[in-house]
């Protein structure tokens, strides 16, 4: 069974701090997707990372995916009280492209001003 | 283009009650899902449908039933609710370039079983 662990469970930060959020797993995934949910609504779509290795940028949010492809990191800059919400990893089997996807249990963010 | 919907907003059921939660989107996406969310637990997939009259079981299906008559439509459907089913249920759908899945959320359904 594939797992993705997330870390912190929680993060309470004050505005203009940077922090980093980990995605971690045993398993391989052919492509990791990191999804932003606000309360009351459904997970959006942040950045699908494919390559090994590979970095993403946008705006002050920075995605990372392991060599390896088992683990990503999300990195914000100078966060904003608009970055509060609910963080999802979500991962693709490496067989499973097109089928379900394997989600995290999330971080949820707070961002104080 | 709207996206994903999802009725009703809320809901609250009785114990043995039936109701079907309703998910349209209008992106001509061949795969569609079902999640539910509960605190902590991130999204668990019920089932998931890869085109019309082909559906199948997720990680949590006990107690649900889908059908995928068109290519817009996805109901999900609860036929004896127990307080077990108290979650938060998202649709979604998607459309796989064969190297990997973006998925489109709708808002949700809140659902309640007393």
């Amino acid at each position: 069974t594939q797992l993705l662990e997330q870390s912190p469970q929680f993060l309470s930060i004050q505005e203009g701090e940077n922090l980093t959020v980990y995605c971690n797993s045993s398993s391989v995934f052919s492509s990791l997707q990191w999804y932003r949910q606000e309360p009351g609504e459904g997970p959006v779509l942040l950045v699908t990372v494919v390559t090994g290795g590979e970095v993403k940028k946008l705006k002050r949010l920075t995605f990372q995916f392991g060599d390896a492809r088992k683990d990503s990191s999300l990195h914000i800059t100078a966060a904003q009280p608009g970055d509060t919400g609910l963080y999802l990893c979500a991962g693709d089997g490496p067989n499973q492209a097109g089928t379900a996807l394997i989600f995290g249990k999330g971080t949820t963010l707070s961002v104080s001003s | 283009n709207a996206g994903v919907t999802q009725t009703p907003k809320f809901r609250i059921l009785k114990i043995g009650q039936s109701m079907t939660l309703q998910c349209t989107q209008d992106m001509n996406h061949n795969y569609m899902y079902w999640y539910r969310q509960d605190p902590g637990m991130g999204l668990k997939l019920i089932y998931y449908s890869v085109g019309a009259g082909i559906t199948d079981k997720g990680e949590v299906p006990n107690g649900y039933n889908v059908s995928r008559s068109t290519t817009e439509d996805f109901p999900l459907r609860l036929e004896l609710a127990a307080p077990s089913q108290t979650s938060v249920y998202f649709c979604a759908s998607s459309y796989s370039t064969g190297d990997y899945n973006e998925q489109f959320f709708g808002p949700g359904t809140r659902l309640t079983v007393l």
